[in-house]
Parts: C-alpha cells; sequence; structure tokens
C-alpha cells in the first residue's frame, strides 16, 4: 500500500525556518517525481515544488523561489522542504504527493494527509 | 503561467442528478495534460481523472472527464451522497497550476 507521510509543520515567526519531510513506503521511491503541494486555510490547492525522481531536476513556483529548497533522499525513501524566510502567507497545510513512475510532468496520484505550517509572531 | 478557472463556484443539486463541471484555461494545455481531484473537508485530495479523460484506478464509472485545448468538463452521471465536495482541476502541461475549485453541495 502507497503511503506518504509528512511531518515537520508547527508555528513559525516570520522571517523563520522549517524543515518539512515525507516519509514514503510501499512503492520504489526513486523511479517517481515527487512535489509538495500547499493549501492556506479555506483555500485552494497550490503546487509549491516537484523534484526528479534522480534528483537531477527541481522546480518551484515563483513566490517560493529562493526561499524553499527541495530535496530528497531516496536511500531513505524521503522527500524534504527547506522553507527559509517564511511569510505570514506561507501558513499552509503542506502535502507530499507522488506522479506516475516514468513521467516527467504529471498529475499526482497519491497524497499524504499534511503538515499544518502556522507563521505568525 | 497558465491560470485554470473553474465554474460555477457551487452547484447545488440533490442525489440522484447529474452535475457538470467546468474548467476554463487561459491558455491551450499542451497534450490534453489535465487532471480533477475531489476533495472532502479535512482530507487530502483524491485524483479522480488524469489526462482530460481516463478515469484513475478505482474511480467509479458515473465520473468521467473531457474536453481539450483550453475546455475541459468533469460530468459526475447521477450524484451519489459521497460524491458532495469540492473538485479541483489541474494542468500540467506547462508548469503546474490548479483552479480555484467547484463546491458540489446538497441543495
Amino acid at each position: 500500500e502507497v503511503q506518504l507521510v509528512e511531518s515537520g509543520g508547527g508555528l513559525v515567526q516570520p522571517g523563520g525556518s522549517l524543515r518539512l519531510s515525507c516519509a514514503a513506503s510501499g512503492f520504489t521511491f526513486s523511479n517517481h517525481w515527487m512535489s509538495w503541494v500547499r493549501q492556506a486555510p479555506g483555500k485552494g490547492l497550490e503546487w509549491v515544488a516537484n523534484m526528479k525522481h534522480d534528483g537531477r531536476e527541481r522546480y518551484y513556483v515563483a513566490s517560493v523561489k529562493g526561499r524553499f529548497t527541495i530535496s530528497r533522499d531516496n536511500a531513505k525513501n524521503s522527500l524534504y522542504l527547506q522553507m527559509n524566510s517564511l511569510r505570514a502567507e506561507d501558513t499552509a497545510v503542506y502535502y507530499c504527493a507522488r506522479s506516475p513512475a516514468g513521467v516527467p510532468a504529471a498529475h499526482f496520484d497519491y497524497w499524504g494527509q499534511g503538515t499544518l505550517v502556522t507563521v505568525s509572531s | 503561467e497558465i491560470v485554470l478557472t473553474q465554474s460555477p463556484g457551487t452547484l447545488s443539486l440533490s442525489p440522484g442528478e447529474r452535475a457538470t463541471l467546468s474548467c476554463r484555461a487561459s491558455q491551450s494545455v499542451s497534450s490534453s495534460y489535465l487532471a480533477w481531484y475531489q476533495q472532502k473537508p479535512g482530507q487530502a485530495p483524491r485524483l479522480l481523472i488524469y489526462g482530460a479523460s481516463s478515469r484513475a484506478t478505482g474511480i467509479p464509472d458515473r465520473f468521467s472527464g473531457s474536453g481539450s485545448g483550453t475546455d475541459f468538463t468533469l460530468t459526475i452521471s447521477r450524484l451519489e451522497p459521497e460524491d458532495f465536495a469540492m473538485y479541483y482541476c489541474q494542468q500540467y502541461g506547462t508548469s503546474w497550476t490548479f483552479g480555484q475549485g467547484t463546491k458540489v453541495e446538497i441543495k
């Protein structure tokens, strides 16, 4: 069974940093592009970043470029999101999501349950 | 950036009725790289449709997707009680963007 379990969320002050993790199981992690998608309270979905299965390509939404860094450790079946210079507008539930194997630009076929990040003083 | 506009914002229907949700793109979506997701309160999104018209694994055949270019549609042929939820379209042909969502509520 495919499982994606996020952790690392919490309350952080504006300008602070946080590192999110996503532990994957039930599939060959190293075969899949992986993404982070967020959802502000009461709002819609926003794609944040994604990374190729081998780590050689990564992409970001414009609003987080230069502040967030996506990474992965295929040996640990884990995806990460390092978030620096956090702003109030980064407050959201952050989901880890998987794309189907072997597809470079794709939809998200499995999602984790999300971890809440709150940026507030 | 491709902007996706979903309509209507809210759809009020009764169980057994047909639901038709629209997703319009600001420019053509290449190779019909469009997906639909369902989200219920407090839950993660669930993939329904990808490639504009292919149903994801385990999705009932009352859900169908159609369209190409800039106009796409999600149809639920007969609403079941569990279908009342938020629905989002997403394009993945040029970067990745979502529509703002359509809420399907019980009339």
